[in-house]
């Protein structure tokens, strides 16, 4: 049973360039969540989502970020014009989206802003 | 919202000495506490988890309490073991299948 699959592992972008992370949820899990890490932080809510729909977008950056979770592929977070403050680990969690059950995370996309 | 305060952010033990970890939370109707370990370059991996209905839950070396009235809940980890080096974070869900995590405590077991 594959885990969460997020790619690219590590990703290097000039300022003002756009980002694009993937993600792909663990097989049966329709629930996907965005967290961003900065160095030596901790793990920062962006969006929670499931296909076709935001059900919670509360801790995304009002510009520049964005997120969909299509019918069909990966969940996108997608970052515009990028700064060297969005340089982080940004993580993708699954879960089967039913009560009671807990996220699972992928390896994380690591962010380079040069 | 939901608020989890984590401690303490760093903590350093001798192998085969005893770890515990400590987070509390405000939202009174949290109802689901995991705990994910990280190693460095690694995404978050869960380690033990504990729901509202339980006082206390044990999976070999790891042992997590949990106090409902005054809103926190603990990690334990015995006998530690260089290889429990790494980050912690706890994290409290809310509102259906929110999560919010605490702000990590960095382990270091000294061989």
């Amino acid at each position: 049973n594959a885990g969460v699959m997020q790619n690219p592992r590590h990703l290097v972008r000039r300022r003002g360039q756009e980002a694009r992370l993937r993600c792909s949820p663990m097989k049966g899990h329709s629930h996907v969540y965005w967290y961003r890490q900065l160095p030596e932080e901790g793990l920062k809510f962006m969006v929670y989502l499931q296909k076709e729909n935001i059900i919670d977008e509360s801790g995304m950056p009002k510009e520049r970020f964005s997120a969909e979770f299509p019918k069909e592929g990966p969940s996108i977070l997608r970052i515009q014009q990028v700064v060297r403050g969005d340089s982080a680990a940004y993580f993708c969690a699954s879960s089967p989206g039913v009560s009671g059950n807990t996220i699972y995370f992928g390896e994380g996309s690591w962010l380079t802003v040069v | 919202g939901e608020n989890v305060e984590q401690h303490p952010s760093t903590l350093s033990v001798q192998e085969g000495d005893s770890a515990v970890i400590k987070c509390t939370y405000s939202d009174s109707a949290s109802n689901y506490f995991p705990w994910y370990k990280q190693e460095l370059g690694k995404g978050p991996q869960l380690i033990i988890d504990i729901r509202s209905n339980v006082g206390e839950k044990k999976d070999q070396r790891i042992a997590v309490t949990l106090n409902k009235t005054a809103k926190h809940f603990s990690l334990h980890i015995t006998e530690t073991q260089p290889e429990d080096s790494a980050v912690y974070f706890c994290a409290g869900r809310y509102n259906f299948n929110k999560f919010y995590f605490g702000s990590g405590t960095k382990l270091n077991v000294k061989p």
